[in-house]
């Protein structure tokens, strides 16, 4: 079964400092990787996702990914990041076999001054 | 355009009380997913309809959970003799057909609480 593992719980970064955030899967070909974001009592939005092509991908307010098959990694980074990016991140694999999503725990963003 | 909308937006069940949360998808979208976020988690898929079709429902928890979209658009998700477990936010996404239809587009949930 797929799996996808995001080992930060909590991460908390400085206004203006840059982000990374991990993401590693498993799954024996080439995954559908998705980014979500989540705002207190908010549903998920889309901020990115790779199906295959450039492994370098731009989403929605200023953050990309890169999907490293030999890391099965698809980390989520952000140059300089802004008090309104506190959040929770999930990362997702969707199952090419079925349809569904399979999401990692999560990672809450916590922005400092 | 309108997004996923879901109702109620709150919900206080009694244990041993019925539930049923309603989802209306995008417009068009020909499939529907509904998953289960408990707290402190991330969502966990619980059942998908293509069209009037579900065609998995295999994250459905127990017997007491029910899913329909009768007509291929509005789903309902019935909770029958809801437990404490079954608090949680229950999230439906929507998506269009095709090579476009990857991406599943989220309703804000409907947070359920059963004391």
């Amino acid at each position: 079964a797929q799996s996808v593992t995001q080992p930060d719980i909590h991460i908390t970064v400085s206004e203006g400092a840059s982000l990374e955030l991990r993401c590693n899967y498993s799954y024996g070909a080439t995954p559908y990787l998705f980014w979500y974001v989540q705002s207190p009592g908010q549903g998920l939005q889309l901020l990115l996702k790779y199906f295959s092509g450039d492994t370098l991908v731009q989403g929605i307010k200023g953050f990309e990914a890169e999907f490293k098959r030999s890391q099965s990694s698809f980390n989520l980074r952000k140059p300089s990041v802004h008090w309104s990016d506190a959040a929770e991140y999930f990362c997702a694999v969707r199952d090419t076999g079925f349809q569904k999503l399979v999401f990692g725990t999560g990672t809450r963003l916590l922005v400092s001054p | 355009g309108a997004g996923v909308s879901q109702s109620p937006r709150y919900k206080v069940a009694k244990r041993g009380q019925d539930v049923a949360l309603r989802c209306d998808p995008i417009s068009g979208h020909v499939s529907l997913f509904w998953y289960q976020q408990a707290l402190g988690q991330g969502p966990e898929f619980l059942t998908y309809f293509q069209n009037e079709a579900q065609l998995d429902k295999s994250g459905l928890p127990s017997d007491r959970f029910f899913a329909e979209r009768p007509e291929g658009s509005v789903s309902t998700l019935k909770i029958q003799r809801t437990q404490q477990e079954d608090s949680a936010v229950y999230l439906c996404a929507s998506s269009s057909s095709g090579a476009s239809g990857y991406e599943q587009y989220f309703g804000p949930g409907t947070r359920l609480t059963v004391t």
